[in-house]
């Protein structure tokens, strides 16, 4: 299977400023396809986890430019250029490039 | 809009089984897989399988291999995950998602197994 690596397991950020969180995979998630199959979801307490962006880079329906994906290969980031007090939650990454789809263990972020 | 739908929250006891509904409405529930994901109390995300509504097949993890049945009724749109065998550890929430990139979500259903 391949293991998901979230750094760091929390994350303590101002209003205004920049968040960054880093998501490491065992194995490549490039698929033969030529897509990478790497997302990143927010759960806010309480509810489902939404997805933030989708194969790397490409942000879902509704998500504020202000979130943005990055990597390639195994290693992987989510950037968030000016934190919102909304954006408050447990972020995830997962990759479904192969069987079985697996998830990091989650980044807290907290104001 | 995409909505998927969940049953509600049970309590069940040890040994007993459970069957969650995830009902699928603004698509055609046939054109996505619907993967099934639990949540144990303060913990992370757990997947669990997925079905193919369109074809009836299944794949679950391994931990879960002959205690889960996952089925569609795509009459009503609607997907099931049925655990057997429950124990305490399988006390959790259980979401059902949409697609490869589980894109939407369901609200959830609280499984509490106690005696």
């Amino acid at each position: 299977d391949a293991v998901m690596t979230q750094t760091p397991l929390s994350l303590s950020v101002t209003p205004g400023q920049p968040a960054s969180i880093s998501c490491k995979s065992s194995q490549s998630l490039l698929y033969s396809d030529g897509k990478t199959y790497l997302y990143w979801y927010l759960q806010k307490t309480g509810q489902p986890p939404h997805l933030l962006i989708y194969e790397v880079s490409k942000r879902f329906s509704g998500v504020p430019d202000r979130f943005s994906g990055s990597g390639s290969g195994t290693d992987f980031t989510l950037k968030i250029s000016r934190v919102e007090a909304d954006d408050v939650g447990v972020y995830y990454c997962m990759q479904s490039m192969q069987h079985p789809p697996t998830f990091g263990g989650g980044t807290k972020v907290d104001i | 809009q995409v909505q998927l739908v969940q049953s509600g929250a049970e309590v069940k006891k040890p040994g007993a089984s459970v069957k969650v509904s995830c009902k699928a409405s603004g698509y055609t529930i046939t054109d996505s897989y619907v993967h099934w994901v639990r949540q144990a109390p303060g913990q992370g995300l757990e997947w669990m399988g997925w079905l193919s509504p369109k074809s009836g097949s299944t794949k679950s993890a391994q931990k879960f291999q002959g205690r889960v049945t996952m089925t569609g009724d795509t009459s009503i749109s609607t997907a099931y995950m049925e655990l057997s065998g429950l124990t305490s550890d399988d006390t959790a929430v259980y979401y059902c998602a949409r697609s490869r990139a589980f894109d939407y979500w369901g609200q959830g259903t609280l499984i509490t197994v106690s005696s």
